[in-house]
């Protein structure tokens, strides 16, 4: 089945620093991978998300990139802010669900 | 428009005990998921559904159960609770387009359970 690996799992940024999260898949039959941005004490949210025929995505200080050939793809966050802290989850779609990566903490220093 | 509700929030059962978790979904989707997370390992399948009245496995279903009778309310079981279930569970729901998920999940606020 679908395997999906999260790196690293703790990142420590300054303010106004880029921050950089890694995931690698294993099936190449995966076709979509959405990440989500956790909260303390809330559920996950869906930040931004990437399809297989895509390379690249942007929305404001958020982008993802997809390497189909490697299978990984990375979020990248630009301008970092304190509220930028939180948990991260990387995801792949496997049929009809999403397979999700161990997370990665963010914290953002001012 | 509230999105996926989950209760309870929070709950402490002795081991043995049964409960059941709820969740229910205003936004008449077909897929609903329920997911447990623990520290260091992200977020972990327990079941899920496609449709009303239908149920499948997901990563880690052992020691769960759970129904669908209604298209917007998912039910997770545990018939005799044990230490190594406490956790946080969450629920979540999409709307697929045909064979893809054309949308994201859209996740509760989640229910944590601690088993002693």
């Amino acid at each position: 089945g679908e395997n999906v690996e999260q790196h690293p799992s703790t990142l420590s940024v300054q303010e106004g620093d880029s921050a950089v999260i890694k995931c690698t898949y294993s099936d190449s039959a995966s076709n979509y991978f959405p990440w989500y941005k956790q909260e303390l004490g809330k559920g996950p949210q869906l930040i931004i998300d990437i399809r297989s025929n895509v390379g690249e995505k942007k929305d404001q200080r958020i982008a993802v990139t997809l390497n189909k050939t490697a299978k990984h793809f990375s979020l990248h966050i630009t301008e970092t802010q304190p509220e930028d802290s939180a948990v991260y989850f990387c995801a792949a779609r496997r049929g009809g669900k999403l397979i999700f990566g161990q997370g990665t903490e963010l914290s953002v220093k001012p | 428009n509230a999105g996926v509700t989950q209760t309870p929030k929070f709950r402490v059962l002795k081991t043995g005990q049964s409960m059941t978790l709820l969740c229910a979904q205003d936004m008449n989707h077909e897929y609903m998921y329920w997911y447990r997370q623990d520290p260091g390992m992200g977020l972990r399948l327990i079941h899920y559904s496609v449709g009303e009245g239908t149920t499948a496995k997901g990563e880690v279903p052992d020691g769960y159960n759970v129904s669908r009778l209604k298209k917007q309310n998912f039910l997770l079981g545990l018939e005799s609770a044990a230490p190594s279930q406490t956790s946080v569970y969450f629920c979540a729901s999409t709307q697929p387009d045909g064979l893809t998920l054309r949308y994201g999940y859209t996740f509760g606020s989640g229910t944590r359970l601690t088993v002693v």
